[in-house]
């Protein structure tokens, strides 16, 4: 089972914006950083932030993502039809050695 | 435009050993990343199987490790997964990635499209 635990779904308006928290612990989050993924029906997962906050080139501002703690989280402003996905938190575990992703959440566009 | 590609058999005999080999075009694979496989059962979240540098240097989750290999092939540009004493609980879609967003681990920024391997009993 995973170490890093997400909400199971979100959802809201076109428009809007949803958080997504992701939640660790002092050997994960606390003290690696964190990336999040987008993972559409049917297709591979798309890396979405790194680093903490960090956009890869050609993902819009519309996603943001902070840690404060043992906790990171992910904003999708802005909400189109088309963020209608899974959404992963992962992160290095350096008690484990070894890279771990969250339990997923899925956004749902109303 | 670096891509990878997943090969190997989608079937495997339950207690057999899993094969799979990720093809990377675009880039030489002897970069200094790592270079990674995940998995997802159906309808499951992810799972992070290990990373294997281009010099062999391998990190593998500790829940399989007793199972798992991992190695490379700089000559054909491919890096390879085995995974032995397969049963129903690895039948998963298998991707493998490159881990090379930012300065830090775990910032998978390439996948391969993924491949179905069912474990028949």
């Amino acid at each position: 089972q995973s170490v890093l635990t997400q909400p199971p779904s979100v959802s809201a308006a076109p428009g809007q914006k949803v958080t997504i928290s992701c939640s660790g612990s002092t050997s994960n989050i606390g003290n690696n950083y964190v990336s999040w993924y987008q993972q559409l029906p049917g297709t591979a997962p798309k890396l979405l932030i790194y680093d903490n906050d960090k956009r890869p080139s050609g993902i819009p501002d519309r996603f943001s993502g902070s840690k404060s703690g043992t906790s990171a989280t992910l904003g999708i402003s802005g909400l189109l039809t088309g963020d209608e996905a899974d959404y992963y938190c992962g992160t290095w575990d350096s008690s484990l050695s070894a890279g771990v992703f969250g339990t997923g959440t899925k956004v749902t566009v109303l | 435009q670096l891509q990878l590609q997943e090969s190997g058999p989608g079937l495997v005999k339950r207690s057999e050993t899993l094969s799979l080999t990720c093809t990377v075009s675009g880039v030489s694979i002897s970069t200094p990343y790592y270079w990674s496989w995940i998995r997802q059962p159906p309808g499951k979240g992810l799972e992070y199987i290990g990373s294997i540098y281009y010099t062999g240097n391998t990190y593998y989750n500790p829940s399989l490790q007793s199972r798992v290999i991992m190695s490379v092939d700089t000559s054909k540009n491919q890096f390879s997964l085995k995974l032995s004493s397969v049963t129903a609980a690895d039948t998963a879609v298998y991707y493998c990635a490159r881990d090379g967003a930012g300065n830090y681990l775990f910032g998978f920024d390439f996948w391969g499209p993924g491949t179905m391997v069912s474990v028949s009993s």
